[in-house]
This record gives structure tokens, C-alpha cells and sequence, in this order.
């Protein structure tokens, strides 16, 4: 079975620069994570997603930052104007209901410069 | 959520079980243990997790004390490709709330 599926894998852009990160969640799952992680803050939640309806977004760094879900098996985080403090690995997750463990994809490596 | 307590970093033989210990003495009577592991530059992978008897799968083991306050993730023939860092996260079952990860415990497998 496909896991959970993002893309891009690596992505270097400029300051300023807006950037989209894509993720096709396990078919079938209901919720949706973004997590962030950097050497300083670790893991950390950014926005989770169930039946494609945002339920908390309270990780969510500033508005520069935007997240949707249009549908079942696919979402975005988008962030417009990028900044450097903005590199980071971001992982998507999902996970059948609030019982089942979550399933991570591979993560997309953002460098800002 | 409960907090969560490892040591930072361990070292196993290859071929020899490694067994990661976990505290998490605040734990309320519904949530549960959940350990993940990260291999480097990969997302988080799900192991196992357990309310209060112990579980096994095709991964590992998971030994829960009695009391709940502390368990342990066993890897009974570790591999150089189980070197990883690995999180023992609480959290309640019902609950769609986000896993809190730690800082984990740094594995190393040595030949």
C-alpha cells in the first residue's frame, strides 16, 4: 500500500519566495497532520486536518503561513513571503481516525535563503 | 498528555535485543504509550503502542510496568538499520490531539 506521499522531496528558494508543499495522505484516512521540525524546536504541530475540515490550527507560526485541504487526498501548506527562520523539514501525517496511530510521509527539506 | 522521560542516547550490539526505557509517571488512566522511531533524514514510524498489558508485533515489544508510570520498548535482535532515534509519547486513544514528541532516545547499533 502507498504511505503517505509529499512532494517536493528537497526545496531551496528565496526570501520572499512563496512556497507551496504538497501531501497526499494514506486513502481512506480521515485526519491530516503538518508538523515541522527543526534542530531547535523538534516536532512540533503545526495544523491538523479531519474530513478535510481545519480543527486546529494553533501551530501555525504567523500568517504567513496557510494550510488546505480541497479534498480527501490531497493538501497544502503554503507559505507567502518566506523567510529564512522558515527552514525546516515539514512532515504530512495521517491516520484512519483518533484511535489509530499517525503514518508520516518522508518530509520535504525547505531551505530559505 | 503526560510528559515523558528517556535517556538521550544508547548503544547496542547488533544481534543483542535493545530495550529503551521510558517514565511517564503522570499518566492518567486513558492514555496510552506509543512509541515511534526516526531513521535519519525519514519521517517517524510508528512501532507500537499499548494501554497497560504488554503488546508485540512483528517490530518490537512493549512491556508496561503494573503501576503505568514507566515502560519499556524492546527490539529483540537489533540491526544496524534499527539505529534511529526513538520517542515513547503519551497519549489519550479518543483523543485527535497531536503527538508531542520529545527529544527521544538516540539508538546506535554497533557491528
Amino acid at each position: 500500500d502507498a504511505g503517505v506521499i509529499q512532494s517536493p522531496r528537497h526545496e531551496v528558494t528565496e526570501m520572499g519566495q512563496e512556497v507551496t508543499l504538497r501531501c497526499k495522505p494514506i486513502s481512506g484516512h480521515d485526519y491530516l497532520f503538518w508538523y515541522r521540525q527543526t534542530m531547535m524546536r523538534g516536532l512540533e504541530l503545526l495544523i491538523y486536518f479531519n474530513n478535510n475540515v481545519p480543527i486546529d490550527d494553533s501551530g501555525m507560526p504567523e500568517d504567513r503561513f496557510s494550510a488546505k485541504m480541497p479534498n480527501a487526498s490531497f493538501s497544502t501548506l503554503k507559505i507567502q513571503p518566506s523567510e529564512p527562520r522558515d527552514s525546516a523539514v515539514y512532515f504530512c501525517a495521517s491516520s484512519p481516525d483518533s484511535y489509530q496511530p499517525q503514518h508520516f510521509g518522508d518530509g520535504t527539506r525547505l531551505s530559505i535563503l | 498528555d503526560a510528559k515523558t522521560t528517556q535517556p538521550p542516547s544508547m548503544d547496542c550490539a547488533e544481534g543483542r535485543a535493545a530495550n529503551l526505557p521510558c517514565n511517564h509517571s503522570t499518566i492518567s488512566g486513558n492514555e496510552y504509550v506509543y512509541w515511534y522511531r526516526q531513521i535519519h533524514s525519514q519521517g517517524p514510524q510508528y512501532i507500537i503502542h499499548g494501554l497497560k498489558n504488554n503488546e508485540t508485533n512483528e517490530m518490537a515489544s512493549l512491556i508496561i510496568t503494573e503501576d503505568r508510570k514507566s515502560s519499556t520498548l524492546i527490539l529483540p535482535h537489533a540491526t544496524l538499520r534499527d539505529t534511529a532515534v526513538y520517542y515513547c509519547i503519551v497519549k489519550s486513544s479518543g483523543s485527535a490531539r497531536q503527538l508531542t514528541f520529545g527529544s527521544g532516545t538516540q539508538l546506535t547499533v554497533l557491528p
